[in-house]
């Protein structure tokens, strides 16, 4: 398996735009989440999906941060509008229930966000 | 929530050398992993460890559920071993919510 994979790698983009990440999980995955780490706050949990359908976004700072999982192999974050603050990298993870409880977390190689 | 403390926060150590890392938390977890992020960025899941011991080439873990810590072994250190060791628990309830924690950076010197 490929892993996970995220897109774009590196984004820029300026103060009020949409920006909209993108992850594909490890196929047969039943949890998805997003992170995202500063150096002032570390890794912190977004939110996460279980079989397509969001169980806990209580991590999600703001309105404008909004999460999707249309399907099984796909899931955007979309920022909207943008803030300087929002630079950071944020990484996707997937896991496989195991014996009723997640398992190993598997995550992506991240989005570089730098908003000017 | 669970709060999740690791030590030391930074440690070097020259080539070959042996170290532990420990990470301690504050209530029962149901789940807890160990990561090494490299240089680069990327974050490599090294144990799936909500008890017990395992180990994993020169690489090594323990978690002692009822005393709340886990403690992460590197024997024979490399320069690739260089980068930051996270600790990250699930309490009661595994649902799959990780808390990190703030990491411990290694530098392995040559």
């Amino acid at each position: 398996d490929a892993g996970v994979i995220q897109s774009p790698r590196h984004e820029v983009t300026e103060m009020g735009q949409e920006v909209t990440l993108r992850c594909k999980p490890i196929s047969g995955h039943d949890y998805l989440f997003w992170y995202r780490q500063t150096m002032m706050r570390g890794l912190e949990l977004l939110i996460y999906f279980n079989n397509n359908v969001p169980i806990d976004d209580s991590g999600m700072p703001e309105d404008r941060f909004s999460a999707k999982m249309p399907n099984a192999s796909f899931s955007t974050l979309k920022i909207q509008p943008s803030e300087p603050r929002d630079s950071a990298v944020y990484f996707c993870a997937s896991s496989l229930i195991a014996g009723g409880l997640t398992d190993t977390q598997y995550f992506g190689p991240g989005t570089r966000l730098t908003v000017l | 929530g669970i709060q999740v403390e690791q030590s030391p926060p930074d440690l070097i150590l020259q080539e070959g050398a042996n170290s532990t890392l420990r990470c301690n938390f504050s209530d029962s977890v149901n789940n807890l992993q160990w990561f090494h992020q490299n240089p680069w960025g990327q974050l490599i899941n090294l144990f799936y460890i909500p008890s017990g011991t395992k180990q994993n080439g020169r690489l090594s873990a323990t978690t002692v559920a009822t005393e709340r810590y886990s403690l992460l072994y590197i024997s024979s250190s490399q320069t690739t071993d260089s980068g930051v060791y996270f600790c990250a628990v699930g309490g009661s309830g595994n649902t799959g919510k990780l808390i990190f924690g703030q990491g411990t950076t290694l530098q392995v010197k040559p």
